[in-house]
């Protein structure tokens, strides 16, 4: 099972948007609606903050959002705010029990 | 409050075998999912296996099978994490993680170990 591919690195100004795609192929993003994402600071664990696609946890923030379309699934976070700054990683059911990690994306607030 | 405490760091030779303990509380053990994953210095998560705790059952990543063991105790309400031939590559910070809605909702604080000669 190979990760799924994100880009290493996406930035954005405080109040800006920005998107962070999540590409698989037709044996797991594309065939499940079983994507979550996850934020991580340095030296923390991470934290759950999209599931099954489009649905937030209780607690976190609405500024982000999840969506997929296809093979790829995309987090987007809006109003860019410098606690965002962070590894984000999403992650998708792969069938059969199995499950697979996105590369990661490090996102810089300017 | 819901949580998942895991056991300290360990430092191993290569060829050695680990075993990391992941004890959760605040909720009903059984009803859960938990994962394993790591994350190597610097790198991206990698996902290990999962274990179903209410029967033992098991699945691992293709990478692992062979090497890897997940089993739990219910009587403590702890799953444990065994990993064995270690080598060097092996050196990361191993997660716990309960399974919900197909995320990972709940995560241990880590467990660092290290393959060193």
């Amino acid at each position: 099972q190979s990760a799924l591919t994100q880009p290493a690195s996406v930035s954005g100004s405080p109040g800006q948007s920005i998107t962070i795609s999540c590409t698989g192929t037709s044996s797991d993003v594309g065939s499940y609606n079983l994507v979550s994402w996850y934020q991580q600071y340095p030296g923390k664990a991470p934290k759950l903050i999209i599931y099954e696609v489009n649905k937030r946890p209780s607690g976190v923030s609405n500024r982000f959002s999840g969506s997929k379309s296809g093979n790829t699934a995309s987090l987007t976070i809006s109003g860019l705010q410098a606690e965002d700054e962070a590894d984000y990683y999403c992650c998708s059911y792969a069938g059969s029990s199995i499950y697979v990690f996105g590369t990661g994306t490090k996102v810089t607030v300017l | 409050q819901v949580q998942v405490v895991q056991s300290g760091a360990e430092v191993k030779k290569p060829g050695a075998s680990l075993k990391v303990s992941c004890k959760a509380s605040g909720y009903t053990f059984t009803s859960y999912y938990m994962h394993w994953v790591r994350q190597a210095p610097g790198q991206g998560l990698e996902w290990i296996g999962i274990i179903n705790p209410s029967g033992g059952s098991t699945t691992y990543a293709q990478k692992f099978q062979g090497r890897v063991t997940m089993t739990r105790d219910t009587s403590t309400s702890t799953v444990y994490m065994e990993l064995s031939s270690l080598r060097s590559e092996d050196t990361a910070v191993y997660y716990c993680a309960r399974a919900l809605e197909g995320g990972f909702d709940i995560w241990g604080q880590g467990t660092m170990v290290t393959v060193s000669s």
